[in-house]
This record gives C-alpha cells, structure tokens and sequence, in this order.
C-alpha cells in the first residue's frame, strides 16, 4: 500500500524566511496530494492541494511542488509570519476508489519574530 | 452553518466502559473517517465509510467499531474503555471522488 514519509519533522525559521517541508510517496498511482495546517488545539484544516496533472500551484504565500517521476512533493511558504507556526501534514491518496488519504507524520514549524 | 461536528469535546471515563463517539456532518459529504492523533500529532486511521451501510476498517480498528447508517451520522463506539485509548479522536468527511477532508474540532478522551 501507499506509504508517506514527511520531512523535516521540526523546522524552525525567523520571521520572513522561506519554508520547505518535503514528502515522498511509494505508490507511483496517486494522483492527489493535499496539505493540512493544523494550529495548537484546532482542527487540522485544507491549505492546498496538487493533482497529479499538474506540477505547481500557488496560492498568495503558499506553493506546492510535485514531481512525479521522483515521487515526492513539497510544501512552500515564503514570508513567513508567526501565524504560520503550526502543525503541517502532506498526504497521499491512491486512485483506488476505496481507500483513504495516507498523511505523513507531520511537521512542526516554528516561526520566530 | 455547514461544517462536521463532534460531541462530545472533552470525555473522562473509566477502564472497562463502553463509550460513542458522535460526529455528524451538514455537507451531504458521501465519505467519513475517524483518525485518532496521537501526542506526537501522527494520524492513525481507525474506520472510514464510503456511503450509508459501506464501513471498513483502518490501520486501529480493531477495539472499536463504527456503523453509517444515515449520510450525516458516522459514531465511532468503544466496546471496553482502555487508558491506552487515552487520545485525540478526530472525525472528516469529504465529497465523492478525491478530495481534501474536513475535520471536526476533535473530541479528549481521557480513560482512568
């Protein structure tokens, strides 16, 4: 089945660096990959997400790297502001129509000013 | 408002209880899952649902047990309280087709 390693599991910045937490995936088969914020006792919410069609996208600070071939993906957040301290899970989903998404183990980003 | 929920949102109970876990969703969202988050935040799935009466089990299914019998309705029941089941437990939904989920706030439990 599909497996999801996250990397780094800690990652600590100053405020208006760059960020980049990287997942790789085994099953060469998926086909959607999503990001989940998740802030000290909140709910884990959808920041982004990248099809398998697709190679990049953006939205404002946050961008998504996919490269198919190497089978992993990355997570992108320039500018960062101590908001973006947080809990961050990539995931991984196989096509199959009765499976679940796969998360990684998450990554704890800490945004100092 | 449309969003999933989760009652209740702290729990203590005693070793040996049986216990439900309610979630429910608004979004006439097909699929239902329930992970439990351990304290280094990693998600284990536990149950998940494809549609009512469709259930299958995940990686930590194996002291619990989930029924769907309403689109809305997705309880997760704990048949023996145990405190190794001491954890955050946190439900989602998505639409059919591959999409991103919606968590609810998560419901403490604590097993004494």
């Amino acid at each position: 089945g599909e497996n999801v390693e996250q990397h780094p599991s800690t990652l600590s910045v100053q405020e208006g660096d760059s960020a980049v937490i990287k997942c790789t995936y085994s099953d060469s088969a998926s086909n959607y990959f999503p990001w989940y914020k998740q802030e000290l006792g909140k709910r884990p919410q959808l920041i982004i997400d990248i099809r398998s069609n697709v190679g990049e996208k953006k939205d404002q600070r946050i961008a998504v790297t996919l490269n198919k071939t190497a089978k992993h993906f990355s997570l992108h957040i320039t500018e960062t502001q101590p908001e973006d301290s947080a809990v961050y899970f990539c995931a991984a989903s196989p096509p199959q129509a009765g499976t679940a998404l796969i998360f990684g183990k998450g990554t704890t980003l800490s945004v100092s000013s | 408002e449309a969003d999933i929920y989760q009652t209740p949102r702290y729990l203590v109970i005693g070793t040996g209880k049986k216990i439900t876990l309610e979630c429910s969703q608004t979004m006439g969202h097909d699929k239902m899952y329930w992970y439990q988050q351990d304290p280094g935040m990693e998600l284990h799935l536990i149950h998940y649902s494809y549609g009512v009466n469709s259930t299958e089990k995940g990686d930590l299914s194996s002291e619990s047990t989930v029924s769907r019998i309403r689109t809305e309705h997705f309880p997760l029941t704990l048949e023996s309280a145990r405190p190794s089941h001491t954890s955050q437990y946190l439900c989602a939904s998505s639409p059919a087709g591959q999409n991103g989920y919606t968590f609810g706030s998560g419901t403490r439990l604590t097993v004494v």
